[in-house]
């Protein structure tokens, strides 16, 4: 089993540029999750997923958007890139959504905006 | 609201020394407790949960954790580090009746030779 996947594991972007954050998990898990890393503030909840077919905003949502492609994947689209949206992207999943539930996650994503 | 506050950014200790990662919480409800590590350029990973019943939780490779109800409080601690536990220690809370789960800011604890 390969866990929680993410492509790519680098991304350099100039501002205004568009891209898309990929991730899979083989777990068969029903939540999926994208959070961003920055120092010193921890990792911070953009979007959630909690079953196939809904998703929800997080805490810090703006900027972003995503689509629960099936129940393995979960992507996030950045439409018009900003330097402040530089961080280190992280995708998990769990079994289930709700509180007590252990989250796996995903190696990151380093993105860069020029 | 919900926050978690982790005292410590950044703890550096020698090797096979003992060592405490301190956290506390803030909450009006019953909670979850848990700690993750992150391992350089890895992902988070579970290192130990309290859900209920002993207050003192502990995980595989020595860490172990302790719920401090009146104090608010998950301290994290190990008796000897190796170098090997060198990383990035996560503290998070979720209440017992909601869905979030809030992520501290972080402590990474570097283990010297």
């Amino acid at each position: 089993n390969a866990g929680v996947t993410q492509t790519p594991k680098f991304q350099v972007l100039k501002t205004g540029q568009s891209m898309t954050l990929q991730c899979a998990q083989d777990m068969n898990h029903n939540s999926m999750y994208w959070y961003r890393q920055d120092p010193g503030m921890g990792l911070r909840l953009i979007y959630y997923s909690a079953s196939e077919g809904t998703t929800d905003k997080g805490e810090v949502p703006n900027g972003y958007n995503v689509s629960r492609l099936n129940k393995r994947e979960f992507s996030l689209r950045l439409e018009s890139a900003a330097p402040s949206q530089t961080s280190v992207y992280f995708c998990a999943s769990s079994e289930a959504h709700g509180a007590g539930r252990e989250q796996f996650f995903g190696p990151g994503t380093r993105l860069t905006v020029l | 609201a919900q926050s978690v506050t982790q005292l410590d950014s950044q703890v550096p200790v020698f090797e096979e020394a003992p060592v405490e990662l301190r956290c506390n919480y803030s909450s009006s409800v019953s909670v979850y407790l848990f700690w993750y590590v992150q391992y350089p350029n890895q992902g988070l990973q579970l290192l130990l949960k309290y859900l209920s019943g002993s207050t003192l939780v502990e995980s595989i490779n020595g860490f172990e954790a302790e719920f401090n109800k009146s104090q608010t409080s998950f301290h994290l601690r190990k008796p000897s580090v190796h170098i090997s536990d060198t990383a990035e220690y996560f503290c998070a809370v979720s209440d017992t009746g909601g869905f979030k789960t809030i992520f501290g800011a972080g402590t990474r604890l570097f283990v010297k030779a």
